[in-house]
């Protein structure tokens, strides 16, 4: 079955550590999304990436870093220098020239 | 930047009513506009997909409509139901980027 997979669905962070989020997609979709999603705050875009090796910064960039090695594959790393990591992560790919974006069930981000 | 809006923040209804969810956004400049579900603690659904030269589309008992001049959308949910309980979310995508309205909690009520 084609679609986004995000791993893991749980994620505890000590602080101080670096965490990575997997997303994975098998749509042979060009563009790739991550979002951040806090109560009450609406989605927020941290990176984007329409191809690979290329990847954008979104509004809440800081304290993240991304790559884009493969299509297939957007993994987000949350480093000690987010100050405020504990929320719902989301990722969402596009394939290009088609309007429609398709989502990750997401990974949910505590900080222990 | 374009801000998105979406009222009610939250809804709920007695099973069997027709309902409508509003969303506006404050540029028209966009390519097209998307309405999705979320559960509680999953992911987005997409429901429908308005491109910006289309004022309407269908999808079973959903509807929905897009003004782009005056910056808005709504959602129609035909005879609701309690399996229809749940969080709808607009963006839009003047670009390469989606912006997001805050949602709407629906609950439908058996």
């Amino acid at each position: 079955d084609g679609g986004i997979t995000q791993s893991p669905k749980y994620l505890f962070r000590k602080e101080g550590q670096n965490v990575t989020l997997s997303c994975e997609q098998n749509l042979n979709h060009d563009a790739m999304y991550w979002y951040r999603q806090d109560p009450g705050q609406g989605l927020r875009l941290i990176y984007y990436s329409q191809i690979v090796n290329d990847f954008q910064k979104g509004d809440i960039a800081e304290g993240y870093s991304v790559s884009r090695e493969k299509k297939e594959s957007f993994p987000l790393t949350v480093t000690s220098a987010q100050k405020n990591p504990t929320a719902f992560y989301l990722c969402a790919s596009r394939y290009r020239g088609m309007a429609e974006a398709f989502f990750g069930q997401g990974t949910r981000l505590t900080v222990v | 930047k374009q801000e998105v809006t979406q009222i009610p923040a939250a809804l709920s209804v007695p099973e069997g009513e027709n309902l409508v969810l509003n969303c506006s956004f404050t540029d028209s400049a966009i390519y097209n506009l998307q309405w999705f579900r979320q559960d509680p603690g999953k992911g987005l659904t997409s429901l429908l997909l308005i491109q910006s030269s289309q004022r309407e589309q269908t999808s079973g008992r959903l509807n929905a409509s897009l003004d782009k001049s005056s910056g808005r959308s709504t959602l129609y949910i035909a005879a609701s139901q309690p399996g229809d309980s749940a969080t709808y979310l607009c963006a839009v995508r003047p670009g390469n980027q989606f912006y997001f309205g805050t949602g709407t909690s629906l609950t439908v009520i058996p």
